[in-house]
């Protein structure tokens, strides 16, 4: 039963340019969440897809977006790329109904130069 | 901004020895969980104790928690090497809509 799972593993683009990760939940798993962890920081909640629709945000510009797909699958874009966006990007995944255990997956590590 | 606060910030013990780390919080909790994250990769799930509940272990680990002090601690006994890691608290809450808090990270070195 593989885990949740994260591409690409690193990831390094320049100001203004735009990213996409990628996260495949765990099996059975319908929510996925997504986290932004700055070097050390504590994660910091980005937003949380259920149904194919953003359910709740946390405290993000308009600038980082995402997408939920027919198989639960989620994406992160992050447009117009800035220097404090360099950042350990992880995604989450949750069982349907329990929304209180979260299983992670290994993140994604943006460098933004 | 994180509501969520942990420490000691850094903490370094000798393998054998017990680690304590504490977690304080702000808003009001369904439950609070810890997790372990080793070089800055994925966090891995260690515990997850409810609000109603005061106490929680589970194999070396022991979680309390206060809801009147809004404060958690972790203690890992007999720790290992292994052990050396990042240790964060993250809380659950429905207030507003229900989402995870993370702490500020308690970063462990198990000395062998």
């Amino acid at each position: 039963d593989a885990g949740v799972t994260q591409s690409p593993t690193h990831l390094i683009k320049t100001r203004g340019q735009q990213v996409t990760l990628r996260c495949s939940p765990k099996s059975g798993h319908d929510t996925v969440s997504w986290y932004q962890q700055a070097l050390g920081q504590g994660p910091q909640f980005i937003f949380q897809y259920y149904e194919e629709e953003e359910r709740q945000r946390g405290n993000f510009p308009d600038r980082f977006s995402g997408h939920q797909f027919p198989n639960y699958s989620s994406e992160l874009n992050v447009n117009a790329l800035l220097l404090g966006d360099s950042a350990l990007y992880l995604c989450a995944s949750t069982y349907p109904g329990v929304t209180d255990t979260q299983y992670f997956g290994p993140g994604t590590r943006l460098t933004v130069l | 901004s994180q509501q969520g606060e942990e420490d000691p910030q850094a903490l370094s013990i000798q393998e054998g020895e017990n680690a304590t780390m504490n977690c304080s919080y702000k808003t009001s909790i369904n439950n609070l969980q810890w997790y372990r994250q080793n070089s800055g990769r994925g966090l891995v799930h260690l515990i997850l104790i409810r609000s109603n509940e005061r106490e929680k272990h589970s194999g070396r680990l022991r979680v309390t928690l206060d809801t009147s002090k809004k404060s958690s601690s972790l203690l890992i006994t007999a720790s290992r090497a292994a052990d050396t890691a990042s240790y964060f608290c993250a809380i659950f809450t429905r207030e507003g809509t229900y989402k995870y808090i993370f702490g500020t990270g308690t970063r462990l070195k198990v000395l062998a």
